[in-house]
C-alpha cells in the first residue's frame, strides 16, 4: 500500500532555515510528480510546489518563490523541501502527496513547521 | 493565484443531498478538466473524493458525485450520513500551478 511520511518539522525562528523529507513506498516514486501542500492553523489547504517525475519541471505558489526549494531523489524514493527566510506565517503542518491526474492520490500524515521567536 | 471560492458552510440531515459549489475562471475551472475534491476530518488529512470532475477514486462510495459548468465545479453528497461531517476542498490545475478552494465544512445535522 501506498506510504508518505513526512519528517524534519519543528519550532525554527523567523528568518531561519528548515528542511523537510517525504519517504514513499508502496508505488513507483520515479514514475510520479510529487507536491508539497500545507495547512495553517485552522485555515486551509495551499499548494507549495510540485516536481515532475524527471525533476526537470518545478514550480512554486508565489508565497514561496525564491524561499523554498523542492527536490527528489529517485534513489531513495524521497521527496525534499528545504525552506529559507521562514516566516510567522509559514507555520503550518506541510504535507507531501502524490500526483496523478492532476489531483493529490495520496498524502502524509503531515509535519507540523512553527516559525516563532 | 487567486484561490478557487467556496461557501463557507453547508448542512443537511440524513438521507438528504447537499451540494458544494467551487468557482473560479476560465485560467483554472473553466480551462481545464482537472477539478479535484478532498474530505478533511479533524486532525486528518485530506483524502481524495472526486479527481478530473466527477471520477471517483476506488473506495470512494458513489454517494459522492462531482460535475462542472464553465467556471464553477460542484460536489454533490446523496444520502448523507453522519460520517460524511468534514471540512470538503475543491482543486484545480491552472496550467502550471494548482489552486485550491478556501474550504466547505459540511454540518450534518
Amino acid at each position: 500500500q501506498v506510504q508518505l511520511v513526512e519528517s524534519g518539522g519543528g519550532l525554527v525562528k523567523p528568518g531561519g532555515s528548515l528542511g523537510l523529507s517525504c519517504a514513499a513506498s508502496g508505488f513507483t516514486f520515479s514514475a510520479y510528480y510529487m507536491t508539497w501542500i500545507r495547512q495553517a492553523p485552522g485555515k486551509g489547504l495551499e499548494w507549495v510546489s510540485y516536481i515532475s517525475h524527471t525533476g526537470g519541471t518545478i514550480y512554486y505558489a508565489d508565497s514561496v518563490k525564491g524561499r523554498f526549494t523542492i527536490s527528489r531523489d529517485d534513489a531513495k524514493n524521497s521527496l525534499y523541501l528545504q525552506m529559507k527566510s521562514l516566516r510567522a506565517e509559514d507555520t503550518a503542518v506541510y504535507y507531501c502527496a502524490k500526483i496523478r491526474r492532476w489531483a493529490f492520490e495520496y498524502w502524509g500524515q503531515g509535519t507540523l513547521v512553527t516559525v516563532s521567536s | 493565484q487567486s484561490a478557487l471560492t467556496q461557501p463557507p458552510s453547508a448542512s443537511g440531515s440524513p438521507g438528504q443531498s447537499v451540494t458544494i459549489s467551487c468557482t473560479g475562471t476560465s485560467s483554472d475551472v473553466g480551462g481545464y478538466n482537472y477539478v479535484s475534491w478532498y474530505q478533511q476530518h479533524p486532525g486528518k488529512a485530506p483524502k481524495l473524493m472526486i479527481y478530473e470532475v466527477s471520477m471517483r477514486p476506488s473506495g470512494v462510495p458513489d454517494r459522492f458525485s462531482g460535475s462542472k459548468s464553465g467556471n464553477t465545479a460542484s460536489l454533490t453528497v446523496s444520502g448523507l450520513q453522519a460520517e460524511d461531517e468534514a471540512d470538503y476542498y475543491c482543486s484545480s490545475y491552472a496550467g502550471s500551478i494548482v489552486v485550491f478552494g478556501g474550504g466547505t465544512k459540511l454540518t450534518v445535522l
